[in-house]
This record gives C-alpha cells, structure tokens and sequence, in this order.
C-alpha cells in the first residue's frame, strides 16, 4: 500500500531558526512525493515534489525537502522561519498502481506549525 | 493559467436536506479530478476520483455521491445530509503524468 506519514502533530519554532517537519513515506516501487502547505479554511497548496534527481528539492517560499531513500523520509525545511509560515503541512505520496496518466494521491495526517515571533 | 473554481464557501445545512457542490477547473482539458473531505481541520480523505466524463470512483462506502457532466465540472451531492457528513470538503484536478494537484478553496459544510 502507498502510505505517508507525518510523526509530529504540531512543531514550535522561534522566527529565524530553520524549521523541519517530518515525513515518512511507504510505497512498492519509487516513491514520488509531495509537500502542501493550507491556511486556515483555504485549499491546500503546492510547495514542492520529488520525482526523480537531485535528493535535495527546492520548492515556493523558500521552502526546500530532502529525500532519503535509506530512510524512506521526505522531510520539509527552511533554514530561516518566518511567522508567516505558521500553517498545515501535508505530504502526499502519488499511487503509482493507478497507472501513469491517472494520479491518485495520499496525503498524511498534517503537522501544524507554529512560528513564534 | 488553470484555475478551479469551488463554491460555496460555507453551507449551513438541515439534517435530512439534499446537498450541492459544486466545482469547476478552467484552462485545461480532461483534468483528473477529485473531491477530498477534511475533517476537524486535520488529513484528508479521498472520497472520489474522476477520470473523464461520467466516469466516478468511490474510495469509501458513504451517504455521498458525486457526478461529472462535463469534461470540468465535478459535482458532489446527497439526497439526505447526516450530522456526520460536516468537515471541509475540498475539489482538486491534475493532469497526468507526475505532476501536483492543484486545489479549490474549499467548502465548509455544517449540518445542524
């Protein structure tokens, strides 16, 4: 089964600290992942995704996330916080069993970070 | 530049009425789409799956159905709300290939 999961529930950061928020990941096959970011009663939406290449994944907002295959982890990161980052966060795993022109995806459960001033 | 188009923002609904969502996808053709419900502010849930015209998929057993008329316009319906189905209800498309879902702005639907 294709599963992500978000072990932290919420994360505290003081503003101009890097932040990192966790994900691990679960698929047969490779893994092509996704990180969204959703404030209060708006969609969600897209900061960056891994398909394939450089390990090290840039993304909007200064936002980057570090694939580890070793780990099976896709964790987000931004060296500076910002307070303006304080948000939802969700990974999401693509289900490559749908097929290559159907994307399916599955998204964890969601860390809430807290950026304080 | 695509754009997704979902209304209305919040809905204060009866138990027992029927219930519309609609969502609509501009600037391109033939999207993927899909209805997510997000419940206490948390993960979401894949509650359908479109990939053309009339063609819907069901993830979950549910008081739920939802309908594509046309190429980019996906419509979530029941005939009769139960307190539970309240939350977040959030529409998205894609194309293709390995690219991202692009969200609507979400729904907010309360049944009192």
């Amino acid at each position: 089964a294709q599963s992500v999961a978000q072990p932290e529930d919420q994360v505290n950061v003081a503003e101009g600290n890097p932040l990192t928020v966790k994900c691990t990941y679960s698929v047969s096959g490779n893994p092509y992942l996704f990180w969204y970011v959703q404030y209060p009663n708006r969609g969600l939406q897209f900061l960056l995704k891994y398909i394939t290449g450089d390990n090290l994944v840039k993304g909007s907002y200064g936002f980057e996330a570090e694939f580890n295959k070793s780990q099976t982890s896709f964790h987000l990161k931004k060296p500076s916080a910002l307070v303006s980052d304080s948000a939802l966060y969700f990974c999401a795993v693509r289900d490559m069993r749908a097929g290559y022109n159907f994307n399916k995806f599955y998204f964890g459960s969601g860390t809430k970070l807290n950026v304080k001033p | 530049s695509q754009t997704i188009h979902q209304w209305p923002a919040t809905l204060v609904q009866p138990v027992g009425s029927p219930l519309s969502l609609e969502c609509t996808v501009e600037g391109t053709s033939n999207p993927n789409l899909y209805w997510y419900r997000q419940a206490a502010g948390r993960g979401l849930q894949l509650l359908f799956y479109s990939i053309g015209i009339d063609q819907i998929s069901s993830e979950v057993p549910q008081n739920l159905s939802a309908s594509r008329p046309q190429d980019r316009q996906f419509i979530l319906s029941s005939k009769k709300l139960l307190l539970s189905d309240s939350g977040f209800y959030l529409c998205a498309w894609s194309t293709g290939g390995f690219t991202e879902a692009f969200f609507g702005q979400g729904t907010r639907l309360t049944v009192v």
